[in-house]
């Protein structure tokens, strides 16, 4: 049973630029969420999914935007990329009745030049 | 808005040596309450959780911790640790009526010696 993917692993954008990150949930698991974690700090929460729509936001300005499809996967989109936004992305997923156990997936790592 | 704080950013014990690692939250409301883990090249894996009940929970490997709500408390324990719990371990806190939002600790970087 596959856990959380995510892809690519690494990616190298410039400033100014836009990128995709894509997750796929743990078989079984309908609710997606999307952390940032800047080196040296802990993961912070961006946004999450459920039924295909944004249900909760963190404090992310609203260059970060995202989409669920109805096999339950997901993106994180960043429009005008900024040197700030170098970190890992994290996608964890959960399944809407469990008792709140999310499971986190390897993450993308951005560098923004 | 809710925050954790773990105090001791890095940590360095050796083998055998007792551990607690400190996390406190602020938010006034019913909580549950996380530890993670990050092993060195992979990802977040849960150790332990507190939703209700028990305040004393144990979770995999060994690990304990405690909730302690006077102190807005959550701390970690292992009575002996090993070479392989070298890690990264962090807090995590959601409110129980919105358990989909994590805030997390900025972590504390554990390096056991063998």
């Amino acid at each position: 049973d596959a856990g959380v993917t995510q892809s690519p692993t690494h990616l190298i954008k410039t400033r100014g630029q836009q990128v995709t990150l894509r997750c796929s949930p743990k078989s079984g698991h309908d609710t997606v969420s999307w952390y940032q974690q800047a080196l040296g700090q802990g993961p912070q929460f961006i946004f999450q999914y459920y039924e295909e729509e944004e249900r909760q936001r963190g404090n992310f300005p609203d260059r970060f935007s995202g989409h669920q499809f109805p096999n339950y996967s997901s993106e994180l989109n960043v429009n005008a990329l900024l040197l700030g936004d170098s970190a890992l992305y994290l996608c964890a997923s959960r399944e809407s009745g469990d008792s709140y156990e999310q499971y986190f997936g390897p993450g993308t790592r951005l560098t923004v030049t | 808005a809710q925050s954790v704080s773990q105090h001791n950013h890095h940590v360095i014990l050796s083998e055998a040596a007792s551990l607690e690692l400190g996390c406190n939250y602020s938010y006034g409301g019913t909580v549950n309450l996380f530890w993670y883990v990050q092993y060195p090249g992979q990802h977040l894996q849960l150790l332990l959780k507190y939703f209700s009940g028990d305040p004393l929970v144990k979770g995999i490997k060994g690990f304990e911790a405690e909730f302690i709500k006077s102190k807005f408390s959550f701390n970690l324990r292992k009575p002996s640790v090993q070479w392989s719990d070298t890690a990264e371990y962090f807090c995590a806190v959601s409110a129980s009526y919105n358990f989909n939002k994590f805030y997390f600790g900025s972590g504390t970087k554990l390096n056991v010696k063998p």
